[in-house]
């Protein structure tokens, strides 16, 4: 079964430290993206990536960091500097071009 | 920069009736638009992806149409079913292929 699989669902963390959440396709996509979600927001783009070794900033980077070394795979930090980093993520990818965007089903991170 | 918007945040229908959810966006100059649907705690699930060369797009019960020049969609849902309790979000792809989210429509359809 193709896909976007995100682990793990739910994360804790104690404030201060660094977690990594995994992100993983097999739809053969260049792009992949890093979304947050609060309650009563829209989704906002932390990171994006349109191809392997390449991503960009979006909208609220600030205190996130990723990595994309291989097409499968976009793991996204949230390290210490994030100053409200309790909420769900979202990772999504697509083909290159006016194509949909898939998305995987979610980490919920609560950090304490 | 690009603002979408998803008016009312909540509603609820009878079952059966139809509903209708509409999606506005402040420039034009989009590639596609994109209809998902969350349900609590889960990721999103597109419906329906329409092109911005594109009127209309339809999938079974579910009909989204698309008037870039007003900046708005609207998506349909026939005869509406207790399983149709989701939020519904649109989106818009713009140029640097990012998407620009609504906050989406809460739906509670009522037995």
């Amino acid at each position: 079964d193709g896909g976007i699989t995100q682990s793990p669902k739910y994360l804790f963390r104690k404030e201060g430290q660094n977690v990594t959440l995994s992100c993983e396709q097999n739809l053969n996509h260049d792009a992949m993206y890093w979304y947050r979600q609060d309650p009563g927001q829209g989704l906002r783009l932390i990171y994006y990536s349109q191809i392997v070794n390449d991503f960009q900033k979006g909208d609220i980077a600030e205190g996130y960091s990723v990595s994309r070394e291989k097409k499968e795979s976009f793991p996204l930090t949230v390290t210490s500097a994030q100053k409200n980093p309790t909420a769900f993520y979202l990772c999504a990818s697509s083909p290159p071009g006016p194509y949909e965007q898939y998305f995987g089903p979610g980490t919920r991170l609560t950090v304490t | 920069k690009q603002e979408v918007t998803q008016i009312p945040a909540a509603l609820s229908v009878p079952e059966g009736e139809n509903l209708v959810l509409n999606c506005s966006f402040t420039d034009s100059a989009i590639y596609n638009l994109q209809w998902f649907r969350q349900d609590p705690g889960k990721g999103l699930t597109s419906l329906l992806l329409i092109q911005s060369s594109q009127r209309e797009q339809t999938s079974g019960r579910l009909n989204a149409s698309l008037d870039k020049s007003s900046g708005r969609s609207t998506l349909y849902i026939a005869a509406s079913q207790p399983g149709d309790s989701a939020t519904y979000l649109c989106a818009v792809k713009r140029g640097n292929n990012r998407l620009a989210f609504g906050k989406g429509n809460q739906v509670v359809v009522i037995p």
